[in-house]
């Protein structure tokens, strides 16, 4: 089956500081990647989708210039919470598709941000 | 707009019950439907999913069919096991927009 990783794992960082979340498909060529955010005992809430070489499209109500999200590749899109604040702590994982809508999204395992 | 709805958990029950988890939807068009699920500390992993009606789809002993006339995708399995104690979501994609609609999610925690 198609795998999609995310590094890091776990990150904690100081507020104020910068931190990038990578996704990669790791067999597949993903023709959109998408980021979502999970609240504890929470569905998850997209972010934003992204494809391969254009601008990603921001769900209403999710700051742009605070969620850098950059799609360079069919296999990596990366995530960066500029300036982040604790309230950003959260599990953010991405997702990974090749193909139209009705295609399969394949997640990955998710990265925990704690921001002190 | 799209709109996935399922049960509220949390549900418990014994090892080797059976297990129902009710999943209903709204969408324009001809979605596709998928159940994923959440294992403590870990992303979404595909569990099974159906493309047209009367599909169905089946995967580690859990299955579920896409039933148009009901607008449902209910899913089942036979007899459950401890370790499928987790969160599983309904979800579709391929209605009205480019997105994954989720449901709320339904705990499901499996005493022995």
């Amino acid at each position: 089956g198609a795998v999609v990783s995310q590094h890091p794992s776990r990150v904690i960082c100081k507020s104020g500081t910068s931190v990038k979340i990578e996704c990669r498909s790791l067999d597949f060529q993903a023709t959109t990647m998408f980021w979502y955010r999970q609240f504890p005992k929470k569905s998850l809430m997209l972010m934003a989708t992204s494809n391969e070489g254009s601008k990603a499209t921001y769900e209403q109500g999710v700051e742009k210039d605070k969620f850098l999200i950059n799609h360079a590749s069919l296999t990596l899109s990366t995530l960066t919470v500029t300036s982040a604040h604790p309230e950003d702590s959260s599990f953010y994982i991405c997702s990974a598709r090749f193909g139209g809508s009705g295609e399969t999204q394949y997640f990955g395992p998710g990265t925990r941000l704690l921001v002190l | 707009g799209d709109s996935v709805t399922q049960m509220e958990g949390p549900v418990t029950l014994s090892e080797e019950a059976f297990l129902t988890i009710n999943c209903t939807y709204t969408a324009t068009g001809y979605p596709s439907l998928f159940w994923y699920v959440q294992y403590p500390g870990e992303g979404l992993q595909l569990l099974l999913k159906a493309t047209k009606a009367d599909d169905k789809g089946s995967n580690k002993g859990f299955e579920a069919t896409y039933r148009k006339e009901t607008t449902s995708f209910h899913l089942e399995k036979g007899s459950v096991q401890v370790s499928d104690s987790a969160v599983y979501f309904c979800a579709l994609s391929g209605g009205a927009t480019n997105k994954l609609i989720f449901g709320t999610g339904t705990l499901l925690a499996v005493q022995p």
